[in-house]
């Protein structure tokens, strides 16, 4: 079974630092797909990069940014130039390369930006 | 376009009672997955629907079921509620599956069981 740990369960950061979130997983998968999700107080969940596990390069979306490191099995985000609006709980998830299957969410990190 | 709309927002019901929860996914999609979401528990998946088909299903009782229409619209019913199934109940569709296409997620409902 698969299993995704994050294990900062609160932080907080002042306006335009840089964070870095972390997370781990476990797997016998050799193909898969990671995610952060944010989920702002208006509770919808939203996309915030994906990673496949066979492209060896970290995926970056403007100031987010992966480190993925396939054989020790981690995936962090780091949020550079950090905004008020990313005040959120980040969720790290994991999903089986199986168009099918479901999304295993770790317990989330909850981010306070600081003005 | 429209994103995924989870009606209604807000819902207070008792122990025992039942209750639907209403889900439309973004136009085109035909893939509706739904999560359970607690403090103590996490996200936990409830099952997915694709074509009006129940393609996968989490480790939850029976008294949890689903369903999705022509329409690609669902439904998730919880028959004689218990206080633990307090939760925020989310809703995410997809074109055909989370892998390839995405996954969008709606706003959730909440649900309190007193």
């Amino acid at each position: 079974a698969q299993t995704v740990t994050q294990s900062q369960p609160e932080m907080s950061v002042q306006e335009a630092e840089t964070v870095t979130l972390s997370c781990t997983y476990d797997t016998s998968e050799s193909n898969y797909y990671l995610f952060w999700y944010k989920q702002p107080p208006s509770r919808q969940m939203i996309l915030v990069i994906r990673q496949e596990a066979y492209k060896q390069q970290n995926a970056t979306e403007n100031r987010f940014s992966v480190n993925f490191q396939k054989a020790a099995k981690s995936f962090s985000l780091k949020i550079s130039d950090s905004q008020l609006g990313d005040t959120a709980m980040y969720f790290c998830a994991f999903m089986k390369f199986n168009r099918d299957d479901k999304i295993i969410f770790g317990k989330g990190t909850r981010l306070h930006i600081l003005p | 376009k429209a994103g995924v709309t989870q009606t209604p927002r807000y819902l207070i019901k008792t122990r025992g009672q039942q209750v639907t929860l209403s889900c439309s996914p973004i136009s085109g999609h035909r893939s509706v997955s739904w999560y359970q979401q607690t403090p103590g528990q996490g996200l936990q998946f409830l099952f997915e629907y694709f074509s009006e088909t129940q393609r996968n299903k989490g480790n939850f009782p029976g008294r949890f079921s689903g369903r999705q229409f022509s329409n690609s619209r669902s439904e998730m019913n919880v028959s004689t509620l218990e206080l633990g199934d307090s939760a925020l109940y989310l809703c995410a569709s997809s074109f055909g599956g989370g892998t390839n296409y995405g996954y969008t997620f709606g706003s959730g409902t909440r649900l309190t069981v007193v």
